[in-house]
């Protein structure tokens, strides 16, 4: 089994859609992360979720929100997507915000 | 201003030889961890480090923590192409922030 999976792994959307990436963990951790990687390979944190404790990262646009059904899930939704939007996403997960992370394979987001 | 930088940002080598990859900061962590990143996976975890002046091998992997615990590198001995990924190093603190990563490529 996965220990945590993202799907769609590719998705090609036109500018002004709006978009959702799912996010599952079989882990049974308490904290999940989201991560934009962009064509320089950096890793940049977009949002924990902790506990039902959201920190999210001020630079992230309001058009992106993370959603939490229940613990083993975090789902990113994408509101009116832009051209720089596109990049690869990463979800993540961790026993505690201080323990390791595991990742998922990522989404390449194309936005055209 | 990035909390953790890494140093060579690119490296290709040919198999057999040696390398190191540098993660320094002018703060001071409690622990640091290494990732590798192969082409269209995410990250995997290699390495935990703790104690200042600590040094721990995996194979042909051996990483260390400097003494201050404001920096770390990862030496690999004989690199073979299999080693070809994004090394990153990270801090955890609120949240896990990753350098800015070394993508290195090895020749056969």
């Amino acid at each position: 089994d996965t220990a945590v999976s993202q799907t769609p792994k590719y998705l090609v959307t036109q500018m002004g859609n709006d978009k959702s990436i799912k996010c599952e963990q079989n882990l049974g951790h308490d904290t999940m992360y989201w991560y934009k990687q962009d064509s320089k390979k950096f890793l940049k944190i977009m949002f924990s979720y902790n506990n039902k404790e959201l920190i999210i990262n001020e630079t992230v646009p309001n058009r992106f929100s993370p959603k939490s059904p229940d613990k083993a899930h975090l789902n990113l939704h994408i509101n009116s997507l832009e051209l720089g939007d596109s990049a690869v996403y990463f979800c993540a997960s961790s026993p505690t915000p201080q323990g390791v992370a595991f990742f998922g394979q990522g989404t390449r987001l194309t936005v055209v | 201003t990035q909390l953790l930088e890494q140093s060579p940002q690119f490296l290709s080598i040919q198999e057999g030889e040696n390398l190191t990859v540098y993660c320094n900061s002018s703060s001071v962590f409690s622990s640091l961890q290494w990732y590798r990143q192969e082409p269209g996976e995410g990250p995997v975890l290699l390495v935990t480090v703790v104690t200042g002046g600590e040094v721990k091998k995996l194979k042909r992997l051996t990483f260390q923590f400097g003494d201050a615990r404001k920096d770390s590198s990862l030496h690999i001995t004989a690199a073979q192409p299999g080693d070809t990924g994004l090394y990153l190093c990270a801090w955890t603190g609120n949240q896990f922030y990753f350098g800015t990563g070394t993508s290195l490529t090895v020749i056969p």
